[in-house]
């Protein structure tokens, strides 16, 4: 089945402690994204991908890493997560310029 | 934990009757455009797209106008069932050069089908 998987599914942690989230596909997309949602403000974008070893900053980078070593994979990275960062996270990976696939969420509270 | 669909616009239609929701898009050097459905706790999921070589698109029970000139794109679903009860988001698509490729997602519309 052609999905994208992101876990954990839900995620309690403390500021400062270290986390990362994975997501993954089996589309063979190129293109894969990190989006936030937060009540009354949307989907923002966190950061992209357009290839392997190409990431760069979307509209509210700060505080997230990523990397793309392998087409499939896309983990987002909090070094030292704050309490501003609990939110609503969705991968989606995709075709370049072509509609997007989600992933199911994490649920991130940060203490 | 707070729902991502309080807040937002909210749309009640009488179940079998049609819904139209709209959405605004910001960036005229957008090409394509496309709806989503996200229902409570899960991701958005694909409903319907358009480029903008097209003004409509049908899909099944869904359509998709789009008027360029003053930078609008509606959905359309006909008879309008309670599993359609859902957050709506609109979304457009433009490169900005270098190959790039931006998404935009507008904050989405709530639709409640009333029994």
């Amino acid at each position: 089945e052609a999905q994208v998987t992101q876990n954990p599914r839900y995620l309690i942690t403390v500021t400062g402690k270290k986390l990362t989230v994975t997501c993954s596909q089996n589309m063979n997309h190129e293109y894969m994204s990190w989006y936030r949602q937060d009540p009354g403000l949307g989907l923002r974008q966190i950061y992209y991908s357009m290839n392997v070893e190409v990431t760069d900053k979307g509209d509210v980078p700060e505080g997230y890493k990523v990397s793309r070593k392998e087409k499939r994979n896309f983990p987002l990275i909090l070094e030292s997560p704050s309490p501003n960062q609990t939110s609503l996270y969705f991968c989606a990976s995709s075709f370049m310029g072509n509609t997007q696939y989600f992933g199911p969420g994490t649920r991130l509270t940060v203490l | 934990g707070e729902s991502v669909g309080l807040h937002l616009p909210t749309l009640s239609v009488q179940e079998g009757d049609n819904s139209i929701i709209n959405c605004a898009y910001s960036n005229s050097a957008s090409d394509y455009f496309i709806w989503y459905k996200q229902e409570s706790g899960k991701g958005p999921q694909f409903i319907i797209d358009i480029r903008s070589n097209m003004d409509k698109r049908q899909g099944q029970r869904v359509t998709v106008l789009l008027n360029k000139t003053v930078k609008h794109l509606s959905l359309q679903i006909a008879a309008t069932q309670p599993g359609d009860s859902a957050v709506y988001l609109c979304a457009e698509n433009y490169s900005p050069g270098s190959g790039t490729y931006k998404y935009i997602f507008g904050t989405g519309t709530r639709l409640k089908v009333l029994a």
